[in-house]
């Protein structure tokens, strides 16, 4: 696609059940980025996909928190046992990098989480 | 002490004015990003820098990679530029993004 596409765009859980978001990268980046936003927070870094290579998982909160991403495309997010504490704009990006630097960084749209 | 530091975090201007916001960040970097989120909205990507200056329409940013400074302008400010801006690099060490807690400009008819 043109762009980095998110599903959904809003999602109402209730507290303690599991979650999945999706980002469909745009074609051809390598590097997948997963970052969240809370309420009146600045953006923080959860994950990071990279080619082949073993993803830096070092952003996840908790163990609740996992990814994925198949086949080097498509990733899902997946937060288990949700707290409202979750709550917050879960933002996907993507990127073309090379030896000499990331080209091309574009961010989705965004899943707003609420946990009720 | 933030890596990425932004300022004002808070600006309002009349419709018109020359509005510059600042970032700076104490690691090096490959590239440094402004971004774009209108309330309620996703996150648009305005610039990546790594040197010297870029034009997009009303909008001109700047770094001196010397000074790890960065400058975002927008020429003859409209409402519609209300938003808020941030400001994001990429560290020389790694390809995560560090964010600046962001400026929130309001533009007044």
């Amino acid at each position: 696609g043109a762009g980095v596409s998110q599903s959904p765009s809003n999602k109402v859980t209730e507290k303690g059940k599991d979650v999945e978001l999706r980002c469909d990268p745009i074609s051809g980046h390598t590097a997948l980025y997963w970052y969240r936003q809370s309420l009146g927070q600045g953006l923080e870094f959860l994950i990071y996909f990279q080619g082949n290579s073993a993803p830096d998982k070092s952003g996840l909160p908790s163990d609740r928190f996992s990814a994925e991403r198949t086949g080097g495309s498509v990733s899902t997010l997946t937060i288990q046992r949700t707290q409202q504490e979750d709550s917050a704009v879960y933002l996907c990006a993507s990127s073309l990098f090379s030896g000499s630097g990331n080209y091309g960084y574009t961010f989705g749209s965004g899943t707003r989480l609420t946990v009720v | 002490k933030n890596e990425v530091e932004q300022s004002p975090q808070n600006l309002t201007a009349q419709e018109g004015e020359f509005i510059t916001i600042n970032c700076s960040y104490s690691v090096g970097i490959s590239a440094l990003h402004w971004l774009q989120q209108h309330p309620g909205g996703g996150i648009v990507s305005l610039f990546m820098l790594s040197s010297g200056k870029k034009k997009h329409g009303r909008l001109i940013a700047t770094i001196n990679i010397q000074e790890k400074h960065s400058s975002l302008h927008i020429t003859a400010s409209h409402p519609r530029d209300s938003a808020v801006y941030i400001c994001a690099v990429s560290p020389l060490v790694t390809d995560k993004l560090i964010f600046g807690t962001g400026t929130r400009l309001q533009v007044f008819p």
